[in-house]
């Protein structure tokens, strides 16, 4: 089966400019999740969606950070604006029951200059 | 709240030799125990979970053990190849949740 789309794959951005990531789940995963990964540290949740709904979105910051799952398919999130401190990588993953073992895209590297 | 500790890396390791990363947690029920590893430029891959108390995990050699008396679970390996090099990341996730709580991740190097 195909994995999960992530784009772009790389993104360099000045600060207070806009962003957007792009995830495609694989085909049937009702669960998606955005992680945010820093260097030199783990992955860590922004937001759960099962299917168009949010499940989990305590640590997003929403003061800038947005993200959509419109008809329960693809997902964007977007940050507006940015700050030198949201360099990192985004990683979007789906499970297709909200269980373990879920699979996870080859993720967004975005630099904030 | 969750967490989880892994030992600081990088771990350099010539081909062939045992492998241990350890890995400790602190959570409030009885999570689920994961190890994910990254090979360079791609994204995590799940390599073996457990799921309660005693449990074994295993997948292409690495191996993993549930311990709940210790809060651990460390993973090995006992002849590793080059093509083991990646940072290798312990997680957990709470019963009844999917969202997963990551360590910082260690650094394998395998050289020849």
């Amino acid at each position: 089966e195909a994995g999960v789309a992530q784009s772009p794959r790389y993104k360099i951005i000045e600060k207070r400019q806009s962003v957007a990531f792009w995830c495609n789940p694989i085909s049937g995963h009702a669960t998606l999740y955005w992680y945010q990964q820093i260097l030199g540290q783990g992955p860590k949740l922004l937001i759960q969606f099962q299917n168009n709904g949010v499940v989990d979105d305590s640590q997003l910051p929403k003061d800038r950070f947005s993200a959509e799952r419109l008809k329960g398919v693809d997902s964007t999130l977007k940050i507006q604006p940015a700050k030198l401190e949201d360099s990192a990588v985004y990683l979007c993953a789906s499970s297709l029951d909200g269980h373990y073992g879920y699979t996870f895209g080859s993720g967004t590297r975005l630099t904030v200059v | 709240g969750d967490s989880v500790t892994q030992m600081e890396g990088p771990v350099t390791l010539s081909e062939e030799a045992f492998l241990t990363i350890n890995c400790t947690y602190t959570a409030t029920g009885y999570p689920s125990l994961f190890w994910y590893v990254q090979y360079p430029g791609e994204g995590l891959q799940l390599l073996l979970k457990a799921t309660k108390a005693d449990d074994k995990g295993s997948n292409k050699g690495f191996e993993a053990t549930y311990r709940k008396e210790t809060t651990s679970f460390h993973l090995e390996k006992g002849s590793v190849q080059v093509s083991d090099s990646a940072v290798y990341f312990c997680a957990l996730s709470e019963p009844g949740y999917s969202t997963l709580t990551f360590g910082k991740g260690t650094m394998l190097l395998v050289s020849p």
